[in-house]
């Protein structure tokens, strides 16, 4: 496609389930982040991939957090044992060079 | 610890004036500035950025200034359009962050409202 791909939309769960956030990023573009917004917060840093280096994991806030690149395209960011304050808007974004290309976001709502 | 600030969470100007929003940050070693716009249920967009060897940059109606020794940057709008209602974050990255080197930092936006 031409812009970053999330999915879902929107994904609400129960607290304690495990839920998987997809991006599929610009065709080409090596670079692929992860940030998150909370309400009323601005944009926080998760993780991000750079072709085929080690991610750089230093803003997931738990171990119950991960994500995953395949072939150097999609990413699957994974949270176990869903809390309510991991309530938020999960951001992918792309680059290649230049500035950061965001998708739309997954707004995830734990119950 | 918040990097970057912007403490007005909203403003509203009238269309056709200008329109001003501020933004600071607190680490030095931050080199490089952007600003991002974002619509409801989008992701936000990138709008403009400033080399901290540059003082001002712009680009058809928008304008930053940044003034290093306040740590300080702003984003003029002029003149202000109805379309240009949305929020804007202000962002900031490190030099020499390795491979990371666009781990930005975001402040927490600003809701702009253009009135008709």
């Amino acid at each position: 496609g031409a812009g970053v791909s999330q999915s879902p939309s929107n994904k609400v769960t129960e607290k304690g389930k495990d839920v998987e956030l997809r991006c599929d990023p610009i065709s080409g573009h090596t670079a692929l982040y992860w940030y998150r917004q909370s309400l009323g917060q601005g944009l926080e840093f998760l993780i991000y991939f750079q072709g085929n280096s080690a991610p750089d994991k230093s803003g997931l806030p738990s171990d119950r957090f991960s994500a995953e690149r395949t072939g150097g395209s999609v990413s699957t960011l994974t949270i176990q044992r869903t809390q309510q304050e991991d309530s938020a808007v999960y951001l992918c974004a792309s680059r290649h060079p230049g500035e950061l290309f965001f998708g739309e976001g997954s707004r995830l709502t734990v119950l | 610890d918040q990097q970057v600030k912007q403490n007005s969470p909203s403003l509203s100007v009238q269309e056709g004036r200008i329109s001003i929003l501020n933004c600071d940050y607190t680490n030095s070693m931050f080199d490089y500035f952007l600003w991002y716009k974002k619509y409801p249920a989008e992701g936000p967009t990138f709008l403009i950025s400033i080399s901290s060897i540059k003082d001002k940059n712009e680009d058809g109606r928008f304008t930053v200034f940044l003034n290093k020794s306040a740590k300080h940057l702003s984003l003029h709008i002029v003149p202000s359009q109805p379309g240009d209602s949305a929020v804007y974050f202000c962002a900031a990255r490190r030099g020499n962050s390795g491979g990371s080197n666009y781990k930005l930092t975001f402040g927490k936006g600003t809701l702009l409202t253009v009135n008709p």
